[in-house]
């Protein structure tokens, strides 16, 4: 799996986009983007991933460059119950395993 | 909206006992994993399994560690002979049938301490 660089934290300010950027310069074709999220104490929460296109849910969005060899999360209007640690995978389709990194940690700030 | 239920909540073992984590992955699930996270650590793969087999394993999942699907319901991990840095949280997670790009949904852990 592609390796993925993110920064190890964050503040955002509640109410404003949270925008989390990710780096994974030596993703393959067939590895999608996933993006998960631990709250203290909590299990990882699935948020979205992608392939190729943008995509959007009920959490977020992501935005994927058109090289794929970056991606940012975006979280519309951050409140203080979205502060994390973020996670940025990368995993080919076929593949079973999800290899977690660092992470961001993401502090919402009142 | 269905969620993966892990049991007890925290665990604690002496030195040596066996010990068995047990998860009630989504309904109609097929895919199932197990992955832990030491203290401070990050949050690592133990093993997958499908259709009453294992289907990838790490290097962390070696023989003092089984998983099984007793029921149509359960899906437990059994360590044998419990070290103390088996000590961890222990996350199960669940993914329906179908491609391997589909989304693993996680429980909220096991937190086992050994003595």
């Amino acid at each position: 799996d592609a390796k993925t660089t993110q920064p190890p934290s964050m503040d955002c300010a509640e109410g404003r986009a949270a925008n989390l950027p990710c780096n994974h310069s030596t993703i393959s074709g067939n590895e999608y983007v996933y993006w998960y999220r631990q709250i203290h104490s909590q299990g990882p929460q699935y948020i979205i991933h992608g392939l190729k296109n943008n995509e959007t849910n009920e959490m977020a969005s992501l935005i994927i460059t058109e090289d794929r060899k970056s991606s940012t999360l975006i979280l519309p209007h951050a409140t203080l119950r979205d502060t994390a640690v973020y996670y940025c995978i990368v995993k080919a389709g076929s593949a079973r395993q999800l290899t977690f990194g660092s992470g961001t940690q993401l502090t919402v700030l009142p | 909206e269905p969620e993966v239920t892990q049991t007890p909540s925290h665990q604690v073992t002496q030195m040596g006992q066996e010990v068995i984590l047990r998860c009630v992955p989504i309904s109609n699930h097929l895919y199932f994993y197990w992955y832990r996270q030491i203290l401070g650590q990050k949050v690592e793969f133990l093993v997958s399994f499908y259709n009453n087999e294992i289907s990838e394993k790490s290097e962390i999942f070696d023989d003092q560690f089984s998983v099984e699907r007793p029921d149509g319901s359960n899906f437990t991990l059994k360590i044998r002979s419990t070290k103390l840095e088996d000590s961890a949280m222990y996350f199960c997670a669940s993914t329906p049938g179908g491609g391997a790009w589909q989304p693993q949904h996680f429980g909220d852990g096991t937190r086992l301490s050994i003595l």
